[in-house]
Order: C-alpha cells, then sequence, then structure tokens
C-alpha cells in the first residue's frame, strides 16, 4: 500500500513571495506522483506530475515539483505567488495495482495576502 | 473540460433512506473512480472501476455500493444512509494510458440529517 503525508495543513504567505509545500510518500513499488489544486468550490485539477524521466517536472502557472526517490518526497515550490495562487493543494500517488486509482494526501491550505 | 458530469449537484437525505448518486462521462474512459472529500482527511477513495461490471473496493468502502453498467456511468449507492456519510463526494475519469491524466467532476454535496 502506498500513503502521502504532507506536512503542512496550512501555509500563509504575503503575494510575490516563495512557497514550499512539502509531500512525503510511503510505498512499497514504485510509484507515479501528482500535484492537484482545488479552488473553493470546485472539483481537483491536475497541477503536475512524474511518471518517469525528468525528476522535476513543471507546470504552465510557474510552479515546480522534484521528485526525489531517496528522500521519498514530491515537493511543490513556486518562486513568486499571487493571490490568485490561495487553494487547497493536495499530493497524491498512484500505482497500476489499485486501477491507478488516485491515494491523497490530506491536502495543505495556501492562503496568499497582500 | 473533461465531458464528466455528477448528478445531484446538493442532496439533503434523512437517516436510514437509500441514496444513489450518478456519474456520467463522455470521453468513453476506461476507468472511474468516487471519492469522498473531508475536512483533515482529503480525498478518500471509496470504490473504483476498470470497465464495465468490474469493480474494486477503496480506502473506505463500508456503507457504499456501485454499479457500472455501461461505460459512461457509474452509480454510488449508499444503502442506507449515516451522519457519517454526510460529505462532498467526487466522481473521476482516468483513460487506459497512465499520461491521461485523471479528470474530477464538480462534486456532490450529500448532508445526512
Amino acid at each position: 500500500a502506498q500513503s502521502v503525508t504532507q506536512l503542512d495543513s496550512q501555509v500563509p504567505v504575503f503575494e510575490e513571495a516563495p512557497v514550499e509545500l512539502r509531500c512525503n510518500y510511503s510505498s512499497s513499488v514504485s510509484v507515479y506522483l501528482f500535484w492537484y489544486v482545488q479552488y473553493p468550490n470546485q472539483g481537483l485539477q491536475l497541477l503536475l506530475k512524474y511518471l518517469s524521466g525528468s525528476t522535476l517536472v513543471e507546470s504552465i502557472n510557474g510552479f515546480e515539483a522534484e521528485f526525489n526517490k531517496s528522500q521519498t518526497s514530491f515537493h511543490l515550490r513556486k518562486p513568486s505567488v499571487h493571490i490568485s495562487d490561495t487553494a487547497e493543494y493536495f499530493c497524491a500517488v498512484s500505482h497500476s495495482n489499485s486501477g491507478y486509482a488516485l491515494n491523497f494526501g490530506k491536502g495543505t491550505s495556501l492562503l496568499v495576502t497582500p | 473540460d473533461a465531458g464528466i458530469t455528477q448528478s445531484p449537484r446538493h442532496k439533503v437525505t434523512e437517516t436510514g433512506t437509500p441514496v444513489t448518486l450518478r456519474c456520467h462521462q463522455t470521453e468513453n474512459h476506461r476507468y472511474m473512480y468516487w471519492y469522498r472529500q473531508d475536512p483533515g482527511h482529503g480525498l478518500r477513495l471509496i470504490h473504483y472501476s476498470y470497465g464495465v461490471k468490474d469493480t474494486d473496493k477503496g480506502e473506505v468502502s463500508d456503507g457504499y455500493s456501485v454499479s457500472r453498467s455501461k461505460t459512461e456511468d457509474f452509480l454510488l449507492t449508499l444503502e442506507s444512509a449515516t451522519s457519517s456519510q454526510t460529505s462532498v463526494y467526487f466522481c473521476a475519469i482516468s483513460g487506459q494510458n497512465l499520461n491521461t491524466e485523471a479528470f474530477f467532476g464538480q462534486g456532490t454535496r450529500l448532508t445526512v440529517v
């Protein structure tokens, strides 16, 4: 079985400051890694994913995440956040053994203030 | 947006009554999933389907059943609703190719009183 730990339940940050949302996972098999974002009263949207290859993956809106196998981590970073980045962020893992179902962390609430 | 629709979007029901939530897709994706979202727990997998009439249990399947009689519809049934099943329910779909991301519906807010 796989599990995901998001180390921070809430992260307050000022606009234009950098941010890192931490995610660690545990698994006895190789997994695929994802970050999803949920804006208020909406469903989840894929932010970025790591399946294989380069360990650094980027999204179109400036977020990036790095897969670190030795530390079993997949932290999400952005060098300069905007007010519009305020949302709930979920780290997730999946594996073919469970129909590629996503196993989510509990989420990190990012609050960006002026 | 991916063609995935959940119905109803909101429902209030009484304890002990049966409830069925519907997920409908127009993408012809193989995999379909039901999750529930609760504060402090993130999203937890209830059941999933990997084809017509092929389903399996997730992490929190007790008290829930599912059916998939055709590719486009995945039904979640609460046989006898309890207050602990008050939650927001999300359906998701995913193609057979792992490079196909999982798309989520808008959610169904269920309140059991």
